[in-house]
C-alpha cells in the first residue's frame, strides 16, 4: 500500500469545537486501518484499528469510520478539549501483519 | 504491566561508526516491529518480528538489521552511519501480528544523532 494522504495536515481549533479529519489509501490489497494518537514528548497511542467497510468505532468524544471500497476513513473528535492536541496518525495494512504504512498525520492544536 | 522499554534514549555517534538498539516488548507480546521517524520522511517501517522470525523488511539499504530473542526482546543495529540516519527510532509490540484486536504499542523512542 502507497500513498497514504491525511487532511488536513493542521487545524487549530477552539475549546469546544468539533472537528474531523480525513485518511485516504488505496482500496486494493486493504486489510486493516490503524488510528494513532502522538502527543508531543511522547509515544504514539493506538485509537482504533478497523477493518469491516462500514465499521465505526467510538472511544470517549473520538470516533472513527471506515469506507474500505473508496478508501477513505474519517476521525471524529467531539468537543475538542486541550489535551486532545497531538498529531493524529493513520495506517493501512494489506495483510495480517504489523507492516503499517503511516500517512504524514494531522496537527490539531485546540486552543483553551 | 511494564510499558515497552526501548534503550538507550539518546544516542550520538559519528558517521561510520555502527549502533545497536534495544527494545524490550511488554510482557506476553510476541510481535515486535520497528520505525524510524524523521522530519521529513514520517514514521517509517523498517522490519517486523514475530517468534524470532522476521515477516516483514522494509525499504531501508542492508546497513540495516535486526533480529529478535526467544524472550521476545528485539535489536536493530545500523551499520556504516550516515548523517541521514539521524532520526527517532520507534519501537512497538503487540500481542500478535497483524490481528485487529491488536494495535501496536509504541515505546518512547531512540534518539539517534549521527555527526
Amino acid at each position: 500500500i502507497l500513498n497514504v494522504e491525511q487532511s488536513p495536515q493542521s487545524l487549530h481549533v477552539q475549546e469546544g469545537d468539533s472537528t474531523n479529519f480525513t485518511c485516504s489509501f488505496p482500496s486494493s490489497n486493504f486489510y486493516a486501518l490503524h488510528w494513532y494518537r502522538w502527543e508531543t514528548a511522547k509515544s504514539p497511542e493506538a485509537l482504533f484499528v478497523m477493518t469491516l467497510n462500514g465499521d465505526e468505532k467510538k472511544k470517549g468524544r473520538i470516533s472513527a469510520t471506515l469506507n474500505t471500497k473508496e478508501g477513505y476513513s474519517y476521525l471524529y473528535i467531539k468537543g475538542s478539549q486541550p489535551e486532545d492536541s497531538a498529531t493524529y496518525l493513520c495506517a493501512p495494512t494489506s495483510g495480517a501483519t504489523n507492516k503499517l504504512i503511516f500517512g504524514t498525520g494531522t496537527l490539531l492544536a485546540v486552543q483553551p | 504491566k511494564a510499558g515497552v522499554t526501548q534503550t538507550p534514549r539518546y544516542l550520538i555517534k559519528t558517521r561510520g561508526q555502527q549502533v545497536t538498539l534495544s527494545c524490550s516488548p511488554i510482557s506476553g507480546h510476541r510481535s515486535v516491529s520497528w520505525y524510524q521517524q524523521t522530519p521529513g520522511q514520517g514514521l517509517q517501517f523498517l522490519f517486523e518480528y514475530f517468534s524470532e522470525t522476521q515477516r516483514n523488511k522494509g525499504n531501508f539499504p542492508g546497513r540495516f538489521s535486526g533480529r529478535q530473542f526467544s524472550n521476545s526482546r528485539s535489536e536493530m543495529n545500523v551499520s556504516t552511519l550516515e548523517l541521514g540516519d539521524s532520526a527517532l527510532y520507534l519501537c512497538a509490540s503487540s500481542l500478535n501480528a497483524g490481528q485487529p484486536n491488536s494495535p501496536l504499542h509504541f515505546g518512547n523512542g531512540t534518539r539517534l544523532t549521527v555527526t
